[in-house]
């Protein structure tokens, strides 16, 4: 069964700091990706996703994610983050070959004012 | 604006009570989505419809069904619901299989955080 991995559960940065949230799913077939956010109180939101063509996605709020097949990896970036990107951040993958969309276990990113 | 609306957001319920969580969406979207979050865990897929298909999850207890009377309404049955089965119960829509294959993004509501006492 396909699953994905995040691997940082707690994540505490400084604004202006660059962030990457790690994230691997376990499938070898083909996939689609995608980055949620969830701020205190809201519902999920997607962030950005990829389905082919560059592997580098860009998404809303400055923030992209590389896809590296080799390394069944959905890492997603931010060059300088704010106050407000306080959030709860989950990785998700849908196999093609079928229509489940699985989530990992978020990180709780905090930025420090 | 087209939403995911989910009701209520807050339920109690007694042990062994049987509870109903509903879900409706304005999108008009193929796909219907519920997912059980515990704590600090992922989302939990427990089944879905692709539009009338029902997809059930293996490890989805027996005590939970579901029901999708038409596109935009669907409905999450706990028969029987135990201390365990406390949780936020998430709803999310999806239009379907893209043009280059798998699936959409999902379009989730706020939920329904389910007490069970």
């Amino acid at each position: 069964a396909q699953s994905v991995s995040q691997h940082n559960h707690h994540v505490i940065l400084s604004e202006a700091a660059s962030l990457e949230l790690g994230c691997n799913y376990s499938y070898g077939g083909t996939v689609n990706l995608f980055w949620y956010v969830q701020y205190p109180g809201q519902h999920l939101q997607l962030l950005l996703k990829y389905f082919s063509g560059d592997p580098l996605v860009k998404g809303i709020k400055g923030f992209e994610a590389e896809f590296i097949k080799s390394k069944f990896s959905f890492n997603l970036r931010k060059p300088s983050v704010q106050w407000s990107d306080t959030a709860e951040y989950f990785c998700a993958v849908n196999a093609r070959r079928d229509d489940k969309i699985i989530f990992g276990k978020g990180t709780r990113l905090h930025i420090l004012p | 604006d087209a939403m995911v609306i989910q009701n209520p957001r807050y339920q109690v319920t007694q042990f062994g009570k049987p509870v109903t969580l509903s879900c409706s969406q304005t999108l008009n979207h193929n796909v219907m989505y519920w997912y059980q979050q515990k704590s600090s865990q992922a989302p939990k897929l427990l089944f879905h419809y692709y539009d009338k298909d029902f997809n059930n999850e293996a490890d989805t207890p027996d005590n939970f069904q579901s029901r999708r009377p038409n596109t935009s309404f669907c409905f999450l049955d706990i028969r029987s619901p135990g201390l365990g089965d406390a949780a936020m119960y998430l709803c999310a829509t999806s239009r379907g299989r893209t043009p280059t294959g798998g699936m959409s993004e999902a379009f989730f509501g706020q939920g329904t955080r389910l007490t069970v006492v």
